[in-house]
């Protein structure tokens, strides 16, 4: 079956970049049309979109937050990685890997999340 | 940027009754929307994908509806289980978008 599981720090400070894996299973880059996006949720509020990547590297990202994002894959880890630069206390939200599959995209499965507080 | 409004923000239902949520796209996403569940301290659920279709181990009881701009969540009879929080999903473009959710709570 398809699992996902996000790691990272807990804690960042202001200004330093956030690097988040998600480790999956159950699938593969190695299989066209497999895809994982990230999503994140500050406390209490609405789901935010923020990158997507598929099998052939294709990346898609939030505008609001192109310029800080960075998606990126290890097909042999079953791993993707998301890097967010100049972190800020706004940033502060439980973050999700979750799967998807081309051409649908909805998320079939999700990790469980991981919260992530920017703090001096 | 396709936005996705809810409505109501908040519903309050009796167990055993229905409930209906709305969603409205800013622009046609034809059918390419999805439901998602989410109760407290855990992942969102995929409910329904292609406004209609139900997710794998979905009860018969979540029915979804509507396309091009107007969209539905119809639960036929509430059960406990049901009170959490609702998320629309547009994912006919980029970037993709959620709509702010609806709370259904327990009346």
């Amino acid at each position: 079956q398809i699992t996902l599981k996000e790691s990272g720090p807990t804690l960042v400070k202001p200004t330093q970049t956030l690097t988040l894996t998600c480790t999956f299973s159950g699938f593969s880059f190695s299989t066209s049309g497999v895809g994982v996006g990230w999503i994140r949720q500050p406390p209490g509020k609405a789901l935010e979109w923020l990158a997507f990547i598929y099998w052939d590297d294709d990346k898609r990202y939030s505008p609001s937050l192109k310029s800080r994002l960075t998606i990126t894959k290890d097909t042999s880890k079953n791993q993707v990685v998301l890097k967010m630069t100049n972190m800020d206390p706004v940033d502060t939200a439980t973050y999700y890997c979750a799967h998807a599959r081309w051409p649908q995209g909805y998320f079939d499965y999700w990790g469980q999340g991981t919260l992530v507080t920017v703090s001096s | 940027e396709i936005v996705m409004t809810q409505s109501p923000a908040t519903l309050s239902v009796s167990p055993g009754e229905r409930a209906t949520l709305s969603c409205r796209a800013s622009r046609s996403v034809s059918s390419n929307l999805a439901w998602y569940q989410q109760k407290p301290g855990q992942a969102p659920r995929l409910l329904i994908y292609g406004a209609s279709t139900r997710a794998t181990g979905i009860p018969a009881r979540f029915s979804g509806s509507g396309s091009g701009t107007e969209f539905a969540l119809t639960i036929s009879s509430l059960q406990s289980e049901d009170f959490a929080v609702y998320y629309c999903h547009q994912y006919n473009y980029w970037p993709r978008t959620f709509g702010q959710g609806t709370k259904l709570e327990i009346k």
